[in-house]
């Protein structure tokens, strides 16, 4: 079946300019990540959705970055006023079952961003 | 605070033999091991996980890993390595008892090469 899949792959922007990456999880997943990672690095979480209740965005590191999934199944990773240090790969990743630690989550390709 | 250690950033073996990939993990409570890989501009692929039981888990490609709570490591082993294996490796870890999520922290990775 379809895995999880993002848009687009690659994304270069201007500092200053404001970026959307969209996610389509698996679907009937009702658990869903973002994870931004740098280069040389292990993903980083930035923040959890159990349908569209976003129930933990503490890894988001700053105000300029926002996400969304209001229908509780794609969602949109929104960055603002985009920064070189925004530049990384931005994975989106998806779970069946809600919370619940050992549940696997299925990554997608990655949106790889570079600000310029 | 929940961390993941992977204390080789290389490791290199000959194909056909055995390799090992190291990782150790803080301790807080009885937590949930993974192990993923990247290959180049692809996502994470879920290699194999320990939840509770039976201290060696197998997984996909012949991967196995095992758990070992009085060392708290949780090395990702292969009895016959292939140039194919030659990728990104990451260690991560959740915990039960996360109230909202069940987010994964991972380790900072490890390029396992295999020469023909």
């Amino acid at each position: 079946g379809a895995g999880v899949s993002q848009s687009p792959r690659y994304k270069v922007a201007k500092r200053g300019q404001d970026v959307a990456l969209r996610c389509d999880p698996i679907s009937g997943h009702v658990s869903l990540f973002w994870y931004q990672q740098a280069l040389g690095q292990g993903p980083e979480f930035l923040t959890y959705f159990q349908n569209e209740a976003q129930l933990d965005k503490s890894g988001l590191p700053s105000d300029r970055f926002f996400a969304e999934r209001p229908e509780g199944s794609v969602s949109t990773l929104k960055i603002q006023r985009t920064q070189q240090e925004d530049s990384a790969v931005y994975l989106c990743a998806s779970s069946f079952a809600a919370g619940g630690g050992p549940d696997t989550q299925y990554f997608g390709p990655g949106t790889r961003l570079t600000v310029l | 605070a929940q961390s993941v250690a992977q204390p080789e950033d290389q490791v290199n073996v000959a194909e056909g033999n055995p390799l090992t990939v190291k990782c150790t993990y803080s301790v807080s409570g009885n937590p949930y091991l993974f192990w993923y890989v990247q290959y180049p501009n692809r996502g994470l692929q879920f290699l194999l996980k320990y939840i509770t039981g039976d201290n060696l888990v197998k997984g996909s490609y012949g991967f196995e890993a095992e758990f070992n709570k009085s060392q708290t490591s949780f090395h990702l082993k292969k009895p016959s390595a292939l140039v194919s294996d030659s990728a990104l490796y990451f260690c991560a870890v959740s915990y039960p008892g996360y109230s909202s999520a069940s987010k994964i922290i991972f380790g900072s990775g490890t390029r396992l090469s295999i020469r023909p």
